[in-house]
């Protein structure tokens, strides 16, 4: 049962290059959602999904893209990173109903 | 804007207890607590919902105060596994977006 998986693990990119963090979970939860942390801060949602096809704009949306044609997918996409942008990237997901979010291990991006 | 959490830091001996509070300028219809231990990816803990129930996870409890607009987690005889970052976040009416706390990192010493 490999969960909620994150790839890259660790990414580093250039300021105004496009990048991708990919996340995949294996239980079909209905929901899924992309966070940031800060050191300093708490997680920050950027976006979330409800289902394929159904996303919305979380508390930091801007300069991210997301998309959902599969349940079991939601890319995460930076169109022209910025160093505002150097984070560590979480997905999470959870059942429809349930309130506890089972969360990825991460993404350490850097933008340079 | 985010719920805010006291103390930022504590530090505990084992078998100490301690006391993690969580408050909102804004209704609160459920708080969700979560624990993050170093390098690693937050772990849900428990969800209270309004009506100030009082729920349990091992030796760690947490109320909720609604009136009040606020939670509190309970560390009750302190375990070295008990060392982390404890956030708590508070849901809107659907429940779909969490918004969290700064975190309250909590060191458990022999």
């Amino acid at each position: 049962d490999a969960g909620i998986t994150q790839s890259p693990r660790y990414k580093i990119t250039e300021t105004g290059r496009q990048v991708t963090l990919m996340c995949h979970q294996t239980w079909s939860h209905s929901y899924m959602f992309w966070y940031r942390q800060d050191l300093g801060h708490g997680l920050r949602l950027i976006y979330y999904s409800a289902a394929a096809d159904i996303t919305d704009k979380g508390e930091v949306p801007d300069g991210y893209v997301v998309s959902r044609s599969k349940t079991e997918n939601f890319p995460l996409t930076l169109e022209s990173a910025t160093r505002s942008q150097t984070s560590v990237y979480f997905c999470a997901s959870r059942l429809a109903g349930d309130a506890e979010q089972y969360f990825g291990p991460g993404t350490r991006l850097t933008v340079t | 804007q985010q719920p805010v959490q006291s103390p930022q830091a504590v530090i505990l001996r084992e078998g100490e207890d301690a006391v993690i509070n969580c408050s909102s300028s804004k209704a609160l219809y459920s708080v969700h607590w979560y624990r993050q231990k170093h390098g690693e990816a937050p772990v849900f803990l428990m969800i209270l919902l309004k009506g100030g129930e009082q729920k349990g996870h091992d030796k760690i409890s947490a109320s909720f105060n609604e009136k009040k607009q606020q939670s509190s987690l309970y560390l009750t005889a302190s375990q070295l596994s008990y060392s982390g970052t404890y956030f708590c976040s508070q849901a809107g009416a659907a429940g779909n977006k969490l918004t969290f706390g700064g975190g309250t990192r909590v060191l458990v010493k022999p």
